[in-house]
């Protein structure tokens, strides 16, 4: 089983649209969650860190949910610029190594 | 906003060739890290770098890989004897207080290996 799973998509939603993506870690000792995005050929950019509580910014929220092991990210009222990968990382504690996701496409259109 | 600057952002080199690739951390971060992109693959973790020295490292960060802080400010990759296989993006980034928390990363260097 791969450490940090995504589905690849991509996911091909209207403007205004609510999506979800999922994401999940084989580690049952991961500490700490970060959703990133990335555009084409572009450097990773962090969106946001996950909390155990679950955590908002604007439109966007992340949950935790440990005892099934995934982190998932919703994103409300879609825009055309949150069109971009969206990463997972997963972090293990005793060993601060992040692991990526190979990223969830995201197009919203018009 | 304060950034994490690369150069050059596009590196072309002879296969066997040496190649230094050079960061520029946000100046209050104390964390840093390596990662390369092949493309259209997933990005992945190469070393991480604490108080002048390396912190943890993968299996790809082998005896051709060194890192180095020769200042003050810069934070270098150094790739010693290049394999076409090393052709890929590779990202710098940092992080102010800790390996645990959010790192921020520059707009990379492509490395193209002939």
């Amino acid at each position: 089983r791969k450490e940090v799973e995504q589905d690849p998509g991509p996911f091909n939603v209207p403007e205004g649209a609510t999506v979800a993506f999922n994401c999940t870690y084989s580690n049952s000792a991961s500490q700490s969650f970060f959703w990133y995005r990335q555009d084409c050929r572009k450097e990773p950019k962090l969106l946001m860190s996950v909390y155990s509580s679950g955590n908002e910014d604007g439109r966007f929220t992340a949950q935790l949910n440990r005892a099934s092991q995934y982190i998932s990210l919703l994103i409300r009222d879609s825009k055309l610029s949150d069109s971009a990968t969206y990463l997972c990382v997963v972090l293990s504690g005793g060993s601060y190594i992040p692991t990526f996701g190979r990223g969830t496409s995201l197009i919203v259109h018009p | 906003e304060p950034e994490v600057t690369q150069t050059p952002s596009h590196q072309v080199t002879q296969m066997g060739q040496e190649v230094i690739l050079r960061c520029v951390p946000i100046s209050n971060h104390l964390y840093f890290y390596w990662y390369r992109q092949i493309l259209g693959q997933k990005v992945e973790f190469l070393v991480s770098f604490y108080n002048n020295e390396i912190s943890e490292k993968s299996e790809i960060f082998d005896d051709q890989f060194s890192v180095e802080r020769p200042d003050g400010s810069n934070f270098t990759l150094k790739i010693r004897s290049t394999k076409l296989e090393d052709s890929a993006m590779y990202f710098c980034a940092s992080s102010e207080a800790g390996h645990n928390q959010p790192q921020h990363f520059g707009d990379g260097t492509r490395l193209s290996i002939l």
